[in-house]
């Protein structure tokens, strides 16, 4: 079974450091994809960013980085320059691609971020 | 703006009673949704797939006859807990694939209810 693992149920980071927050996965499959999820107290679930797990180059989107060890089935999220408004939980996520459970997303435990002034 | 919506955002009924929560993909078609729940502090637990046009798809230890989930267009898929008890209080949340966003999954803005 596919599992997903955050080590590290809190973190804090000064404003304007960066962070990296650590997720690790279990599968025997070789296609999948890897996403990481912000929740702020809203509730509301925002996409940060996701990899293929065919690609090699590790994905960025402006702040956020991660990186892809595939090898060791690592996915970290790196947060450069760190904003008040990136305090939130934070959820690693493997998706499913076969048979019926199409697009099925598995969580991890979630790390929340504090962000200090 | 949002592409998935759910209703109600907040319900609170009465023990017995049942209630439904609406998702709506706004915009884009969703075969499959999926349901979540959330307790306090903790991560999604995926409850059920819904599958537009056939029955949903139920996770290991949900009750199906509890949790009443119907597809019935390829834009809403509702959730309906029937005879609603106290520890059926949580915090509901949907999500539904975009495929011509890369299959990105969007989240609806959740469902906070309360039974009392």
């Amino acid at each position: 079974a596919q599992t997903v693992t955050q080590s590290q149920p809190e973190m804090s980071v000064q404003e304007a450091e960066t962070v990296t927050l650590s997720c690790t996965y279990d599968t025997s499959e070789s296609d999948y994809y890897l996403f990481w999820y912000k929740q702020p107290p809203s509730r509301q679930m925002i996409l940060v960013i996701r990899q293929e797990a065919y690609k090699q180059q590790n994905a960025t989107e402006n702040r956020f980085s991660v990186n892809f060890q595939k090898a060791a089935k690592s996915f970290s999220l790196k947060i450069s320059d760190s904003q008040l408004g990136d305090a939130a939980m934070y959820f690693c996520a493997y998706r499913i691609d076969y048979g019926g459970a199409t697009n099925k997303l598995i969580f991890g435990t979630g790390t929340l971020l504090a962000v200090q002034p | 703006g949002a592409v998935v919506s759910q209703h109600p955002s907040w319900v609170i009924c009465k023990s017995g009673t049942s209630v439904k929560i609406e998702c709506r993909s706004l915009d884009f078609q969703a075969t499959t949704m999926f349901w979540y729940r959330q307790f306090p502090k903790q991560s999604l637990m995926l409850m059920a797939t819904s599958n537009e046009g056939s029955k949903a798809t139920y996770e290991q230890g949900v009750e199906k006859d509890k949790f009443l989930i119907n597809h019935a267009s390829l834009t809403l898929s509702t959730l309906t807990v029937t005879s609603a008890h106290p520890e059926d209080s949580s915090f509901y949340i949907c999500s539904a694939p975009h495929q011509a966003a890369r299959n990105t999954i969007y989240f609806g803005e959740g469902s906070w209810l309360t039974v009392v």
